[in-house]
């Protein structure tokens, strides 16, 4: 069966310091991958979507990118965090276009 | 792009009433149209599903109905009971190259009171 794992679960960083956060999806081949962002309150804003190695889309511009530098990995960075970077990042994957996406467990970035 | 428009954003119903959120969705190709529910401190997970070439889908107390010409689509949750409280997120989605992108709308709070 396929999984999906994203760590860490919770973060804490200060102003200016950098970010990685790590996607791994294990079961499956060559998924389709997503970034996602929940601020609190808010609905689910579609970050960065991957449908292959070395293959990033970006939805909206920002301080952050992503890196697929495997199959079945994801990786979202920035160089310099900013107080508005704090939310709740979740990471999904789809075996095909328009099928269910399923979830990661989440990572609660708060910059301070 | 696609833009997703959810409303309301909170609900609270008695138990046992029924519950139902709107969606309405920009874009025309979009043809694939998921619900999640989130429970407090915890991932999105699928409750139900449609696809554009069909116009209601019904699993057990659960309904989701699309109407692609006013580009909207609706969860209907019958009976509801306190388990149903989460938030839930509809979304919508269009092949673009091999892949589909989901957009999602702002999320409804729904509180079942017992």
């Amino acid at each position: 069966s396929q999984t999906i794992h994203q760590w860490p679960a919770t973060l804490v960083q200060p102003v200016g310091s950098p970010l990685s956060l790590e996607c791994t999806v294990e079961g499956t081949s060559n998924p389709n991958l997503y970034w996602y962002r929940q601020a609190a309150g808010r609905g689910l804003q579609l970050l960065f979507y991957s449908v292959g190695i070395g293959q990033i889309s970006s939805e909206v511009p920002q301080n952050l990118s992503a890196s697929r530098p495997q199959d079945r990995q994801f990786i979202l960075s920035s160089k310099k965090l900013l107080l508005s970077d704090s939310g709740f990042y979740l990471c999904a994957w789809s075996q095909l276009a328009n099928t269910e996406a399923f979830f990661g467990q989440g990572t609660r970035l708060t910059v301070v | 792009g696609e833009n997703v428009e959810q409303h309301p954003s909170t609900l609270s119903v008695q138990e046992g009433d029924s519950a139902v959120i709107k969606c309405t969705y920009s874009d025309s190709a979009s043809n694939y149209f998921p619900w999640y529910k989130q429970e407090l401190g915890k991932r999105p997970q699928l409750i139900i599903d449609i696809r554009s070439n069909v116009g209601e889908k019904k699993d057990q107390r659960i309904a989701v109905t699309l109407n692609k010409t006013a580009k909207h689509f609706s969860l209907h949750i019958t009976e509801t009971q306190p388990e149903d409280s989460a938030v839930y997120f509809c979304a919508a989605s269009g092949v673009t190259g091999n892949t589909g992108k989901l957009i999602f709308g702002q999320g409804t709070t729904l509180q079942v009171k017992p």
